[in-house]
């Protein structure tokens, strides 16, 4: 079956640490995201990568970081600058890419809670 | 004010209902898309639309360009079509286009 992953389903956080969140993807699609979504309001764009070895910013991308080694796999860290990260992760992946429009496919995503 | 907003932010139907969710948008887009969020917080796309009607079994979709204004549509509401239903809109960004959010309709429906 293909399909997006997300690892962990929930993660905590101690103040100061850096975690890392899982997504993987054998959908065999080029564009990968990382969405952040808070109680009542929409989800909002962190990172995305439309090729590997490249990604930019979205729009709350500060506290944040991510890597694009390989075409499966786009893990999110949530750096200790992050000063607010407890919310509800999401990872999407689409055929082609943000200049197309064409469906994103997500994952289940990560909770992220801070101790 | 948020460029995509949902109405109602929830609502409870009984069972059978025909139910209308509505999402209205302030920005020129070129794409708009319904998704269903379960409870668990996996998201599914419904329908991607740029225009006229677009029907997936008891699921209707339908955008007014003009009016900037787009509603879901469920017939014979069934307690698994609870969910959050989200409504998002293809905008021209920097970097191509992008997909901007609102907060979501929380639907339950009755037994």
């Amino acid at each position: 079956d293909g399909g997006i992953t997300q690892s962990p389903k929930y993660l905590f956080r101690k103040e100061g640490q850096n975690v890392t969140l899982s997504c993987e993807q054998n959908l065999n699609h080029d564009a990968m995201y990382w969405y952040r979504q808070d109680p009542g309001q929409g989800l909002r764009l962190i990172y995305y990568s439309q090729i590997v070895n490249d990604f930019q910013k979205g729009d709350i991308a500060e506290g944040y970081s991510v890597s694009r080694e390989k075409k499966e796999s786009f893990p999110l860290t949530v750096t200790s600058a992050q000063k607010n990260p407890t919310a509800f992760y999401l990872c999407a992946s689409s055929i082609e890419g943000i200049g197309h429009q064409e469906t994103q496919y997500f994952g289940p995503g990560t909770r992220l809670l801070v101790l | 004010k948020n460029e995509v907003e949902q109405s109602p932010q929830n609502l409870t139907a009984q069972e059978g209902e025909f139910i209308t969710i509505n999402c209205s948008y302030s920005v020129g887009i070129s794409a708009l898309h319904w998704l269903q969020q379960h409870p668990g917080g996996g998201i599914v796309s419904l329908f991607m639309l740029s225009s006229g009607k677009k029907k997936h079994g008891r699921l209707i979709a339908t955008i007014n360009i003009q009016e900037k204004h787009s509603s879901l549509h469920i017939t014979a509401s069934h307690p698994r079509d609870s969910a959050v239903y989200i409504c998002a809109v293809s905008k021209k960004a920097e970097y191509g286009n992008k997909l901007v959010f609102g907060a979501g309709t929380i639907l339950r429906v009755k037994s």
